[in-house]
């Protein structure tokens, strides 16, 4: 049963727009979740979390948005750059120090 | 300062052989954790160690999966008469006190196993 799932494998945009990855879950006991971002034959790197005590958290050009009740989140990067092209992946734990379920991640995609 | 290091970044076994993996985290984090990334798939959990003691091992698929942290610090995962299924990705992460956004992990390169 996959708890944290992204549907959308991958994700094309163009320098400059918007780009907006989004992730779903299905554990209600859910109540931190982040955001890695992962380059080939490297292991993954934070980028941002939020707490399900919050419904959106800012760190220059990656937001993330949490709707509790439709177990939704997304991350959006504006301007979307080059340099952002990597797999990224939604995580999610219950409390702080326990281990974190990942989605299967969406590959994007930034077009010069 | 140094990032999570594991050795060896490759390693290529036969079937029915054993293996150990290993991890050395950041400095001073107490947290360690094991990942499994399959191709196409997201991490998956294996075992969290807090010092020295496995806090959680849901994640280690059967008995031919063992990990240690003899001393809070470095960590190796050891495989039992591996199968070609084991071939995956073998990923270690630490952290400050434990994982969620207060302590995020930190992840090492990785080591690729593959089972011929």
């Amino acid at each position: 049963d996959q708890q944290v799932k992204q549907n959308s494998p991958s994700l094309s945009v163009q320098e400059g727009r918007i780009s907006i990855l989004n992730c779903d879950y299905t554990n209600s006991m859910f109540d931190y979740f982040l955001w890695y971002k992962k380059y080939p034959a490297e292991g993954p790197t934070f980028l941002i979390s939020i707490s399900s005590i919050k419904d959106k958290n800012e760190d220059g050009r990656f937001t993330v948005f949490l709707n509790k009740s439709a177990k939704h989140l997304s991350l959006h990067i504006v301007p979307s750059q080059p340099g952002d092209s990597a797999v990224y992946f939604c995580a999610a734990s219950v409390g702080l120090a326990n281990k974190l379920i990942f989605g299967t991640g969406t590959l994007l995609a930034v077009q010069p | 300062g140094a990032g999570v290091s594991q050795t060896p970044s490759n390693k290529v076994t036969e079937k029915g052989k054993y293996v150990e993996l290993r991890c050395d985290p950041i400095s001073g984090h107490t947290a360690l954790y094991w990942y499994r990334q399959s191709l196409g798939q997201g991490p998956e959990f294996l075992i969290y160690f807090q010092g020295t003691g496995a806090a959680d091992d849901s994640g280690l698929p059967n008995d031919r999966f063992f990990a240690v942290r003899p001393e809070g610090s470095v960590s190796t995962l050891k495989i039992q008469r591996t199968e070609r299924g084991d071939s995956a990705v073998y990923l270690c992460a630490s952290s400050l006190n434990g994982a969620g956004g207060g302590s995020p992990l930190h992840f090492g390169n990785g080591t690729r196993l593959t089972v011929t």
